[in-house]
């Protein structure tokens, strides 16, 4: 089924610890997005990438790093979680970062405790 | 700076219309995007105007106004399944999406 497939569904996480997000698409899209939504706040990008080998920061990006090594993956890391971090986090893609029509995967719950 | 605003919440009736409105200040605005969002679930796409006036889909329409900043999602003939967050977004001059907190519409029998 082409999408997006994000991993793992939901984490309880001890803050201090390593954790990385995982995101995979099959649709050949160029550009990824990387957001976090909180209650009561919009999406908030914290990286993105418009093809694969590069990669920006969005409006959050502190805490987060993020790879492009191909096409497909999207991986999302936070190097020494602390509680803030408990958010929602979606991957999305586009095919054309300059008309972005976004498919969003189905989202990650992450709780730092 | 850059803003999204739309309403918290509305409450509406199954089988009526309701406007969802959504205003917004965007440097070099390049379209608006319309997401609904069921609880628990990822955004799924609804529409997107960047030239002025209303496009319809089946029992959803949108609305643009460039010269305004607003924007409006029209559903008619509602049904329980529409209850939900929708989620305005607009494009800026780099191509980046800035996003509204979302409207969460609550239909009633």
């Amino acid at each position: 089924i082409a999408g997006i497939t994000q991993a793992p569904t939901s984490q309880i996480l001890a803050a201090g610890r390593r954790m990385t997000l995982r995101c995979t698409q099959d649709m050949r899209h160029n550009a990824m997005y990387w957001y976090r939504q909180d209650l009561g706040l919009g999406l908030r990008l914290i990286h993105y990438s418009n093809t694969a080998g590069t990669t920006g920061k969005g409006e959050v990006p502190d805490g987060y790093s993020v790879s492009r090594a191909n096409t497909d993956d999207f991986p999302l890391t936070l190097a020494s979680a602390v509680p803030s971090q408990t958010s929602v986090y979606f991957c999305a893609s586009s095919d054309n970062p300059d008309k972005p029509g976004y498919t969003f995967g189905s989202g990650t719950r992450l709780t730092v405790v | 700076g850059q803003n999204i605003d739309q309403p918290t919440e509305m409450t509406a009736t199954e089988g009526a219309i309701v406007q969802i409105n959504c205003t917004y200040q965007t440097s070099g605005f390049n379209g608006l995007f319309w997401y609904q969002q069921h609880a628990g679930e990822a955004p799924t796409f609804l529409s997107y105007n960047v030239l002025d006036g209303l496009e319809e889909k089946g029992r959803f329409s949108s609305f643009l106004s460039r010269s305004k900043g607003y924007s409006y999602l029209l559903l008619k003939e509602l049904q329980m399944k529409d209850s939900a967050s929708y989620l305005c977004a607009s494009i800026d001059s780099n191509y980046q999406l800035i996003w509204g907190a979302g409207t969460k519409l609550i239909i009633k029998p």
